[in-house]
């Protein structure tokens, strides 16, 4: 069965930009979080949807927002491009709360 | 706060070693544990994932042990290859009022010599 899959793998944009991130989970799976990875940070948690509903939201700008759609398919948005922004933005999908996430291969952004 | 820790950072061995990577966190309020593996500049791969009432699982040459009331998982890795060179990541699954979430470790980077 298909996995989880992220578009596009790789985006550069200019500093003031805004960017669209997509992630399409495991058929099946309705829950859908996102991280952000970077090598000064590691992996952190930015939020989860579950059934179209944020459920959870880690400690980031309100420039980070995402929604999810009744497909189950998710999208995250970055407005205001700044340089820390560059980094590997991963997908996670999951069946439900503790049963165990499948990543994506994640997209790389780099803002200039 | 949730805080996960990974010992050591780095770690090389000649093939065909056994080895043992550790993963502790400070709440035990988990649901399960999972270890992923990380090559360069890729997603994660889910290796396993142990629930909070499990004491170990096995896939392979893999073992992961978890020890929820010390805060403490192990991932033994039998007669290491090569290919098993990459970052190993474990990860939390937090009980929460709503929602869900890991918080994840900082990454054990294994090289495995030929």
């Amino acid at each position: 069965k298909a996995g989880v899959t992220q578009t596009p793998r790789y985006l550069i944009k200019t500093r003031g930009q805004q960017v669209t991130l997509s992630c399409s989970p495991i058929s099946g799976h309705r829950s859908v979080s996102w991280y952000q990875q970077t090598p000064g940070q590691g992996l952190q948690f930015l939020f989860e949807y579950f059934s179209e509903t944020q459920r959870n939201k880690g400690n980031f700008p309100g420039r980070f927002s995402g929604r999810q759609f009744s497909n189950s398919r998710s999208e995250m948005n970055v407005s205001t491009l700044e340089l820390g922004d560059s980094a590997l933005y991963l997908c996670a999908s999951s069946f439900g709360q503790g049963k165990g996430y499948t990543f994506g291969s994640g997209t790389r952004l780099t803002v200039v | 706060k949730q805080e996960v820790t990974q010992i050591p950072a780095a770690l090389s061995v000649p093939e065909g070693e056994n080895l043992v990577l550790n993963c502790s966190f400070t709440d035990s309020a988990i649901y399960n544990l999972q270890w992923f593996r990380q090559d360069p500049g890729k997603g994660l791969t889910s290796l396993l994932l142990i629930q909070s009432s499990q004491r170990e699982q096995t896939s392979g040459r893999l073992n992961a042990s978890l020890d929820k009331s010390s805060g403490r998982s192990t991932l033994y890795i039998a007669a290491s290859q090569p290919g098993d060179s990459a970052t190993y990541l474990c990860a939390v699954s937090e009980k929460k009022s709503s929602g869900d979430k890991l918080t994840f470790g900082t990454g054990t980077r294994l090289a495995v010599r030929p």
